[in-house]
């Protein structure tokens, strides 16, 4: 199965300051994804990201607060911008691989943020 | 829109105890997914259901999918306390373009 590496694993913040999030795979991928989980809640989409076009988002998320980058089809990044305390969540990239009958979600290991 | 619902939200259960958590969608989907995680840990993958009918188990964990109905199952047999974990199942929208996830259920097994 694919490896994916995210960093941190965790962080504490001064609000108002940014975050920048790290997801390395292991093998080229089209299409990335992140998520926020707000503690104590499932999962929602931020947005979806492609290699060479900008990242879609999803309804409640805007690019000025969370700008993503991907530079190539191993590796994307995500940043929270002018943090308050209600960006304190776990964020998580994921991505989708294998064939159709095969085709799975993998998930990185996740950041736990703490905005203070 | 596609919305997933979950329930129970909470379950609290006895060490070999049977119970089933229910996963319910709103639209056609593609397949389905099963999670665990455990706290302040990632997801791990549990099980993907391709197509009506399909049911997959692994240990104490067995999980069914009717498309028809639009529900699929997560079926917890003799429950240990290893087994306790938040659950969460996942929609694959058309197209395998995203995820839409469930509320989670957090399973407690009690000795």
């Amino acid at each position: 199965s694919a490896v994916i590496s995210q960093k941190p694993s965790r962080d504490i913040c001064q609000r108002g300051t940014s975050l920048t999030i790290q997801c390395q795979v292991d093998s080229q991928v089209t299409m990335m994804f992140w998520y926020r989980q707000q503690p104590g809640q499932s999962l929602t989409l931020i947005a979806t990201a492609n290699q060479g076009s900008e990242a879609t988002y999803e309804s409640g998320f805007v690019i000025d607060k969370f700008p993503i980058s991907r530079p190539n089809l191993t590796f994307s990044t995500l940043t929270v911008s002018n943090m308050s305390p209600e960006d304190s969540s776990i964020y998580l990239c994921s991505f989708l691989a294998g064939e159709f009958m095969n085709t799975e979600a993998f998930f990185g290991q996740g950041t736990r943020l703490t905005v203070v | 829109e596609l919305k997933v619902e979950q329930n129970p939200l909470f379950l609290s259960m006895q060490e070999g105890k049977n119970y089933t958590i229910y996963c319910n969608y709103s639209t056609t989907s593609d397949r389905l997914y099963w999670y665990r995680q455990d706290p302040g840990k990632s997801l791990e993958s549990l099980f993907v259901l391709l197509s009506n009918g399909a049911v997959k188990q692994e240990g104490r964990l067995m999980a069914s999918l009717d498309t028809k109905a639009r529900l699929s199952t997560l079926h917890i047999t003799a429950a240990v306390h290893d087994l306790s974990a938040t659950y969460f199942c996942a929609v694959d929208t058309a197209g395998f373009q995203k995820l839409v996830f469930g509320t989670g259920t957090r399973l407690l097994v009690s000795p």
